[in-house]
């Protein structure tokens, strides 16, 4: 399985300002995906971050408010801006392994809080 | 209807006791589907994938049942450790896009 590293591991944010999150990968990965799991639910899918190209945004998620950077094959970024307490969450950064099964891993997620 | 339903839980069992959660999903396009095990302020990490003739990894064995749209994972000779969060995950064919449930949670007890 790949390796992924996330930073920050978590931050207390103030209200309105906005943050940005790094994750990056041990081995060159074409899809990188950005998760968030609110406070007692479960993960739900941001953005889909291909390198060279715009994200994917699914419902609900926009780019003015979640943008994303992919330079590279092995490193993306997640902002979030203008942040209020709804956005305080687990941030995760996940790779796909095609080889055995399309299974996903996880980075060990940024916990966000918005004071 | 929710994509992928699991029921929330807790689960209070007795150490070494036998233990088994369903998941259901609505898609029956799906092609993949996953356990995964989410432990206190942790992040998700692969259990083991559920295959069409089920499949079993120690006191672990996943099913999955196309015609009701089901998965199953038992967990035998529970053990302390096992306590965590159970997050049932199913995929598109052909598609990136992974369904999480919200997850059954476990509590093994002394």
């Amino acid at each position: 399985s790949a390796v992924i590293s996330q930073k920050p591991s978590r931050d207390i944010c103030q209200r309105g300002t906005s943050l940005t999150i790094q994750c990056q990968v041990d081995s060159q990965v074409t899809m990188m995906f950005w998760y968030r799991q609110q406070p007692g639910q479960s993960l739900t899918l941001i953005a889909t971050a291909n390198q060279g190209s715009e994200a994917t945004y699914e419902s609900g998620f926009v780019i003015d408010k979640f943008p994303i950077s992919r330079p590279n094959l092995t490193f993306s970024t997640l902002t979030v801006s203008n942040m209020s307490p709804e956005d305080s969450s687990i941030y995760l950064c996940s790779v796909e392994n095609l080889e055995g099964g399309n299974t996903i891993y996880f980075g060990e997620g940024s916990w966000l809080t918005v004071v | 209807r929710k994509e992928v339903e699991q029921d929330p839980g807790p689960f209070n069992v007795p150490e070494g006791a036998t233990v088994a959660f369903n998941c259901t999903y609505s898609n029956s396009a799906s092609q993949s589907f996953f356990w995964y095990r989410q432990d206190c302020r942790k992040e998700p990490k692969l259990l083991m994938s559920v295959y069409s003739s089920g499949n079993e990894d120690g006191r672990f064995t996943a099913q999955l049942n196309r015609a009701s749209q089901y998965i199953s994972l038992l967990i035998r000779d529970s053990k302390l450790s096992d306590s965590a969060t159970y997050l049932c995950v199913v995929g598109g064919s052909g598609t990136y896009k992974y369904i999480f449930g919200t997850g059954t949670r476990l509590k093994v007890l002394a």
